[in-house]
């Protein structure tokens, strides 16, 4: 069956380090590969897109890599701020929708 | 510009009762989508519209259903609510079906639902 898997449910890491988020999936061949970060009680915010023929994308502090042959999106947040504390989720075009993961929560400590 | 508005932000339903939701898009978007989030399910897609016409359909129940107007404001509705049914319900819109994949998804900040 198809899935959608972020590894880790949360994520803490000390301000100033690098955050890594995995996505994987299986039995998807996407086209797209979305990531999204959401807030409390608020809805997903568009961050980054990677499309299958490109490896690696980059916004500012932001950077995320794509695997077609693992099958697996790498999302690096560098010099991480407490202000980047949220959930982040990938999400994948499925006959042309997105599906999401359920998300990894990043949490930075001052 | 205006973002994705959805109406209500909060409602509280009884089991039996039927809602309906309300979601206007950006201004010139044409399409939108409806995902169902819940803490063990994460974000399920419910379905997408455009033109007026549904595009596609996730895996619910038939109890869930939708419609475009053609000022593209889209409406969701869920008849006979079960207690599972209390979710945050998201609209996500884009100019069109393949910009939302080229561009990314502006989603509204959903209602949240409750049924009792």
């Amino acid at each position: 069956s198809q899935k959608i898997e972020q590894n880790s449910e949360a994520l803490n890491i000390q301000e100033g380090k690098t955050a890594t988020l995995t996505c994987n999936y299986t039995n998807y061949s996407p086209a797209y590969l979305q990531w999204y970060r959401q807030d409390p009680g608020r809805g997903p915010v568009f961050l980054l897109l990677i499309r299958e023929n490109e490896k690696e994308k980059r916004k500012e502090r932001l950077k995320v890599t794509f695997d077609t042959t693992l099958k697996q999106s790498l999302f690096h947040i560098t010099a991480s701020q407490p202000a980047d504390s949220a959930t982040y989720l990938c999400a994948l075009d499925v006959n042309n929708d997105m599906r999401f993961g359920a998300g990894t929560r990043l949490t930075v400590k001052p | 510009k205006a973002g994705v508005t959805q109406t209500p932000r909060y409602l509280i339903k009884t089991r039996g009762q039927q809602v309906t939701l309300s979601c206007s898009p950006i201004s010139g978007h044409r399409s939108v989508s409806w995902y169902q989030q819940t803490p063990g399910q994460g974000l399920q897609f419910l379905f997408e519209y455009f033109s007026e016409t549904q595009r596609n359909k996730g895996n619910f129940p038939g109890r869930f259903s939708g419609r475009q107007f053609s000022n593209s404001r889209s409406e969701m509705n869920v008849s006979t609510l079960e207690l599972g049914d209390s979710a945050l319900y998201l609209c996500a819109s884009s100019r069109g079906p393949e910009t939302g994949l080229d561009y990314g998804y502006t989603f509204g900040s959903g209602t949240r639902l409750t049924v009792v």
